[in-house]
């Protein structure tokens, strides 16, 4: 158990729909990131917060978002979905002035798009 | 722009013999490389780590070497056990961006 939650851990819905993923980071973490796994495909990097302010981004398409909140966990947006962004979306979390890329990640939420 | 790079998606190992994985670099600006590894229903897992000045790095059966001259960057594993059996992604880190870029995974499969 790396303390990282993710919820849903499955989400099934329909194109052009939206939805929202949260993620809790361990406590204590003010970093929170966001990947992405599609099929056959490695960990995207999409965005990155660290205290409520968003530190580096990634390729995000302009239909996601994402926010972090005062008591650090994060949400990510995915409006107008597409059936390719069907993938496993991560979040992780690292310790405040960590400098090394050592992450926790989170179980991952599973998105369908159909 | 694939800055770091996987070339194989797949690896055998035979239990108790050597597991090298292996990753290409573009950038030479990283700060850190790292290797994660990840079961299948799990969040990938910190492995390993070495800063981009030094060439080796040991933690019991798991050494990393890193070829800056070559940018690449190899995962020793030894000896290796069916426990291994994961999906290995080897990652780099350039601080000033504060991204963590990825490659696409190896999946090792050591054979009892």
């Amino acid at each position: 158990d790396s303390g990282v939650t993710q919820t849903p851990k499955h989400l099934i819905t329909a194109t052009g729909q939206r939805v929202t993923l949260r993620c809790s980071p361990r406590s204590g973490d003010l970093s929170v990131y966001w990947y992405q796994q599609s099929l056959d495909q490695g960990l995207q990097f999409l965005i990155q917060y660290y205290n409520g302010e968003e530190r580096a981004k990634g390729n995000i398409l302009e239909r996601f978002s994402a926010q972090q909140f005062p008591d650090l966990h994060s949400e990510l947006n995915l409006s107008s979905l597409e059936l390719g962004d069907s993938a496993l979306y991560f979040c992780a979390s690292s310790p405040r002035g960590q400098k090394t890329g050592e992450l926790f990640f989170g179980e991952g939420s599973r998105l369908t798009v159909l | 722009d694939q800055q770091v790079k996987q070339n194989s998606p797949s690896l055998s190992v035979q239990e108790g013999r050597i597991s090298i994985l292996n990753c290409d670099y573009t950038n030479s600006m990283f700060d850190y490389f790292l290797w994660y590894k990840k079961y299948p229903a799990e969040g990938p897992t910190f492995l390993i780590s070495i800063s981009s000045i030094k060439d080796k790095n040991e933690d019991g059966r798991f050494t990393v070497f890193l070829n800056k001259s070559a940018k690449h960057l190899s995962l020793h594993i030894v000896p290796s056990q069916p426990g291994d059996s994961a999906v290995y992604f080897c990652a780099a880190l350039y601080n000033q961006g504060g991204k963590l870029i990825f490659g696409q995974g190896t999946e090792l499969s050591v054979k009892p």
